[in-house]
């Protein structure tokens, strides 16, 4: 069965500090892996998009990485700010022309001051 | 340039009414999807259209979800009649391309049915 698992599922850190989420798939064929961040009451903004060539990519404070063989994925995040709150979703791209993308359930992090 | 735009915002409804959703994709983007989320669960897949075609709606749980995209503009998502578990968030998201491109997605439209 297809299935993206996150965890943790919540998470609190203080403001400047920085955090690694986990992400493990099963999806297979896979296509790329992508992880969203969610602002309540907004929908998915895509941070990073990897193929299963890539083994990390950058957005600003934002590393994610990539290991393709164990099917796991992080997200971390560096020097975290109070904006940084939010549910990040990580999202598997299942190969099979077009593009149907398979949702983990999210790990929801708040950033106090 | 503007993003998706989605109508309504909220939506409150009777079990047994029907509710159409709309979602306006980015100008040129002829992928067009919808997803939902369902209270606590993680965000679902419902159906893929390219321009005015579905091109995959495995996704759609039942008959009482009607979607459309008449010339592969904005589309609507139709629910009739609407249960109980129809209640969540619908999202829309369109993209350029296929594999490797970025979706795009709306705000959503949180519907509650009663």
């Amino acid at each position: 069965k297809n299935q993206v698992e996150q965890s943790p599922q919540s998470l609190i850190i203080l403001e400047g500090k920085n955090c690694t989420l986990q992400c493990n798939y099963t999806v297979s064929p896979f296509s790329n892996l992508r992880w969203y961040k969610q602002d309540t009451g907004r929908g998915p903004v895509s941070l990073t998009i990897m193929t299963f060539s890539e083994n990390t990519k950058s957005n600003g404070r934002y590393t994610a990485t990539l290991d393709a063989d164990t099917k796991q994925s992080s997200l971390h995040i560096t020097a975290s700010q109070l904006s940084d709150s939010a549910s990040y979703i990580c999202v598997v791209s299942f190969s099979g022309g077009y593009n149907k993308l398979i949702f983990g359930a999210g790990t929801r992090l708040a950033v106090h001051p | 340039e503007a993003g998706v735009t989605q109508f309504p915002s909220h939506s409150v409804i009777e079990k047994g009414q029907t509710v159409t959703l709309r979602c306006d994709p980015i100008s040129g983007h002829d992928n067009l999807y919808w997803y939902r989320r369902v209270m606590g669960k993680e965000i679902k897949f419902l159906l893929h259209f390219v321009k005015e075609s579905k091109q995959d709606e495995s996704g759609m749980p039942n008959n009482r979800f009607l979607a459309e995209r008449t010339g592969g503009t904005y589309s609507t998502l139709k629910v009739q009649p609407a249960e109980l578990e129809d209640s969540g968030v619908y999202f829309c998201a369109s993209s350029q391309g296929l594999t490797y491109n970025e979706q795009f997605f709306g705000p959503g439209t949180r519907l509650t049915v009663l």
